[in-house]
């Protein structure tokens, strides 16, 4: 079948760095993605990746093996503002560009 | 930047009511999808749709239809809406690069008592 993984909820402190971590199982692959959905509100696209390897975007940076379907999302210099859900979404091959969503993971960031 | 437009954020019906949720894309893409999300099991797709007129069902298409009779148009339809439904809803749509990935819209909570 096909699933993602990622862990529920994760605190860190302000100015901090945290790694979000995902793990997926898809039939076939066509790229992973990273959205942030602070509450109440839209997920916005954060990231895309489909070679391994690490893409850095300012703060926040994604890295993804295709050996073994694992990816993660390094969020650099917390601010308060990073508290929301990350959600890691896989693109399976077979057209229509579906993508399979995992559960999200809540980040709290304290001061 | 593209806009996805839902029509309410929030929405309460009685149960077996004909529910309609509309979803408006200002950016000419092919591809939109509706989602709902639930806490603990994320987004699953309910339908989707390529053309107009096309339409595919998603993972959880029981007790939903979909039109899309123009390409910036996307609806959603319960047709006898039921407390189970009761979630958030949220509309995407998809220009030909997927590496753009999905713009949502901000999403209609319906409740259904």
């Amino acid at each position: 079948g096909q699933n993602i993984d990622q862990p529920t909820e994760m605190t860190a402190t302000e100015g901090a760095i945290v790694q979000i971590n995902c793990t997926y199982q898809t039939s076939g692959f066509n790229g992973l993605f990273w959205y942030q959905q602070h509450a109440g509100e839209a997920p916005t696209f954060l990231s895309y990746n489909v070679l391994d390897g690490l893409e850095e975007k300012g703060r926040f940076s994604s890295f993804l093996s295709r050996s073994k379907g694992y990816s993660y999302l390094l969020l650099k210099e917390l601010q308060m503002k990073d508290s929301a859900s990350y959600l890691c979404a896989a693109l399976p091959s077979g057209g229509y560009n579906k993508l399979i969503f995992g559960a999200g993971t809540r980040l709290a960031v304290h001061p | 930047d593209v806009k996805v437009t839902q029509s309410s954020r929030y929405l309460v019906k009685r149960t077996g009511e004909k529910v309609f949720l509309e979803c408006v894309q200002d950016m000419d893409h092919e591809n939109m999808f509706w989602y709902r999300q639930d806490p603990g099991l994320g987004l699953r797709l309910i339908y989707f749709s390529y053309d107009v007129k096309m339409k595919e069902k998603g993972d959880i298409p029981e007790g939903y239809s979909v039109s899309r009779e123009k390409k910036e148009r996307f609806s959603l339809i319960l047709e006898s809406a039921s407390t189970n439904q009761t979630s958030m809803y949220l509309c995407a749509s998809l220009e030909g690069a997927v590496n753009y990935g999905y713009t949502f819209g901000s999403g209609t909570r319906l409740t259904v008592v």
